[in-house]
């Protein structure tokens, strides 16, 4: 059960636009599209962000898009804001036999 | 409104057992799957373990397996997780966490605030 590969950090200015990748293998991410998103500001619980590869939950802005191409997902954040700076976490479902889910190791999103 | 509240952490030496609760209000427990999350000081989330709604099915991560079992209450609506042989890595705060869909959905809609386990000599 190996995590996800995510990048640590992630910068972009007020009102760009900035994509993190999350990088998995057949039997995850290109797999299942099972794929979701979290943001987490710190010392509080994760926020689900985006759910089953393109959907936003209720109250999610719509800046926040995923996608996925091959064993790689992607969240975009359009239109940068200075609450967005947080970590953000991908997940995978992996594994009929043995369910489990698979969290990417977090990368650190920056507002300049 | 949901409210996940988890209980139960605290400092265990190395070996020694310890029990989390998770008590949950404003949905119909009973009806949705359960997650426990955890997150080492200064790192990322790990899932843990899931239960199956009526607390039949239940999957836990390869690393606690045989260690750790999720079990739950619906006539209380709790959450526990008994952690057995507990190890320096296990230090995390754990979170208990609803499934968004309710026949399991594999994400995490509502989250509590957590509770800190450490485990140190």
């Amino acid at each position: 059960q190996s995590a996800l590969t995510q990048p640590p950090s992630a910068s972009g200015s007020p009102g760009q636009s900035v994509t993190i990748s999350c990088t998995g293998t057949s039997s995850d991410v290109g797999r299942y599209n099972y794929v979701s998103w979290y943001q987490q500001h710190p010392g509080k619980a994760p926020k689900l962000m985006i759910y089953g590869v393109t959907k936003r939950p209720s109250g999610v802005p719509d800046r926040f898009s995923g996608s996925k191409s091959g064993n790689t997902a992607s969240l975009t954040v359009s239109g940068l804001q200075a609450e967005d700076e947080a970590d953000y976490y991908c997940t995978s479902y992996a594994g009929s036999n043995n369910p489990h889910v698979l969290f990417g190791g977090g990368t650190k999103l920056t507002v300049l | 409104q949901v409210q996940l509240v988890e209980s139960g952490g605290g400092v265990v030496q190395p070996g020694r057992s310890l029990r989390l609760s998770c008590a949950a209000s404003g949905f119909t427990f009973r009806n949705y799957v359960m997650h426990w999350v955890r997150q080492a000081p200064g790192k990322g989330l790990e899932w843990v373990a899931v239960i199956s709604s009526d607390g039949k099915n239940k999957y836990h991560a390869d690393s606690v397996k045989g260690r750790f079992t999720i079990s739950r209450d619906n006539s209380k609506s709790m959450l526990f997780v008994q952690m057995n042989s507990l190890r320096a890595e296990d230090t995390a705060v754990y979170y208990c966490a609803k499934d968004f869909g309710d026949s399991g959905s594999w994400y995490f809609d509502y989250w509590g605030q957590g509770t800190l386990v450490t485990v140190s000599s």
